[in-house]
């Protein structure tokens, strides 16, 4: 299957800093990337679409001045969590699916467990 | 919104015997419902999938059925074995202007040797 590629895995940064995360597809190109927060023994929720060359579509509740998302290309996304609050810790996680086909499944990054101190 | 529900949110079995685990979602442009398999720590894989054309979808002894009608689908898993344990999440995708994919809550599936 398609490979994407998150990074890091883990960081710990301190209140009021920001940390920026980024998932990459390695053997694909993706023009929809997905942002999603786990937290722990729950489900995926969805915070946003990253959409290549154009403005990220965020869910509701989720903050966009907070969680900024750049899809500068086929192949990279990244979300910076700005001015990080200890309540911003969680699992994040992104998902890309392939520019060809219709509807079909979408391949998960690895995930980046963020601790904010 | 739209909204995936899945049950149970925990399941225990017997190595050996089957498992079902069931979902239903809100969303009836919803037309492609992914399975994946969460082992702790480590990213959602895809175990199976089912398009909405489709009723039912087998996979050695995964096997997933959708009624569109009723806008349920279900995960079965026969003859279980100790490395089915893991965390199993339901997924509604539709395209409305941009994909979309909503998760269900998650099974834990804890299957006693």
């Amino acid at each position: 299957g398609a490979v994407v590629s998150q990074h890091p895995s883990w960081v710990i940064c301190k209140s009021g800093t920001s940390v920026k995360i980024e998932c990459r597809s390695l053997d694909f190109q993706a023009t929809t990337m997905f942002w999603y927060r786990q937290f722990p023994k729950q489900s995926l929720m969805l915070m946003a679409t990253s959409n290549e060359g154009s403005k990220a579509t965020y869910e509701q509740g989720v903050e966009k001045d907070k969680f900024l998302i750049n899809h500068a290309s086929l192949t990279l996304s990244t979300l910076t969590v700005t001015s990080a609050h200890p309540e911003d810790s969680s699992f994040y996680i992104c998902s890309a699916r392939t520019v060809t086909g219709g509807n079909t499944e979408a391949f998960f990054g690895q995930g980046t467990r963020l601790t904010v101190v | 919104g739209e909204n995936v529900e899945q049950h149970p949110s925990t399941l225990s079995v017997q190595e050996g015997d089957s498992a079902v685990i069931k979902c239903t979602y809100s969303d009836s442009a919803s037309n492609y419902f992914p399975w994946y398999k969460q082992e702790l720590g480590k990213r959602p894989q895809l175990i199976i999938d089912i398009r909405s054309n489709v009723g039912e979808k087998k996979d050695q002894r995964i096997a997933v059925t959708l009624n569109k009608t009723a806008k349920h689908f279900s995960l079965h898993i026969t003859e279980t074995q100790p490395e089915d344990s893991a965390v199993y999440f339901c997924a509604a995708s539709s395209y409305t202007g941009g994909f979309k994919t909503i998760f269900g809550a998650g099974t834990r599936l804890f299957v006693k040797a």
